[in-house]
């Protein structure tokens, strides 16, 4: 089993509706959960950052993180076409990036 | 500039041929990380340097592998012996701090072995 495992998609939605978008962990040593996201030929940009269990919202997005169930999710609420992109969920059990764990994206696609 | 810095942007070789991939970080950021993102697979992890530390070289996959930072900026990553597993685009981040700092990536380098 993987340590970050992330449906790779592609998801297609219409525009306006709510994206759900995962991440399951096998390592309970995590405690810092981040959510890139990818254009296409860009590289990743940090989207949300959390730390330990709980959620964070920030203007149409929303983090959560279920410690318990190893289960991490991002919600996008009405969602745009410029929101089409790959996001990648990332996490790290403390010190630095270089033990930064990333999944390998979900391709999401909204469709105007 | 503004951002991460990557050179070049593209680059095409042969089989056999060594390649260098530049990485211009952002100015005062003291960490600096090499990742390695192929087709359908996740960033790996490659090699992280922090300030004048000893670079952390345990994500390199062979020794054909090597990088080096020269005065805490410029990096440069160097296949030597490419093959075609090593087709990929190389990633380049950096941050503030080595921990909890936030990474910023440039755009990568795109590698394509024939």
């Amino acid at each position: 089993q993987k340590e970050v495992e992330q449906d790779p998609g592609p998801l297609s939605v219409p525009e306006g509706a709510i994206v759900s978008l995962n991440c399951t962990y096998s390592n309970s040593a995590f405690q810092y959960f981040m959510w890139y996201r990818q254009y296409s030929r860009k590289g990743p940009e940090l989207l949300m950052y959390t730390y330990s269990s709980g959620n964070k919202e920030d203007g149409r997005f929303t983090a959560q993180v279920d410690k318990s169930s190893k289960y991490i999710s991002l919600f996008i609420r009405d969602s745009q076409p410029s929101d089409s992109a790959t996001y990648l969920c990332a996490m790290r059990s403390g010190g630095g990036a270089d033990g930064l764990t990333f999944g390998k994206g979900t391709h999401l696609i909204i469709q105007p | 500039g503004a951002g991460v810095s990557q050179s070049p942007s593209n680059k095409v070789t042969e089989k056999g041929k060594d390649v260098e991939l530049r990485c211009d970080p952002i100015s005062g950021h003291t960490a600096l990380y090499w990742y390695r993102q192929s087709l359908g697979q996740g960033l790996e992890f490659l090699i992280y340097f922090q300030g004048n530390s000893a670079p952390d070289k345990s994500g390199l996959p062979s020794d054909r592998f090597s990088a080096e930072r020269t005065g805490g900026s410029v990096s440069t990553l160097t296949i030597q012996r490419t093959q075609q597993e090593d087709s990929a685009v190389y990633l380049c981040a950096s941050s503030l701090k080595r921990n909890g700092g936030e990474l910023f990536f440039g755009e990568g380098s795109r590698l394509t072995v024939l």
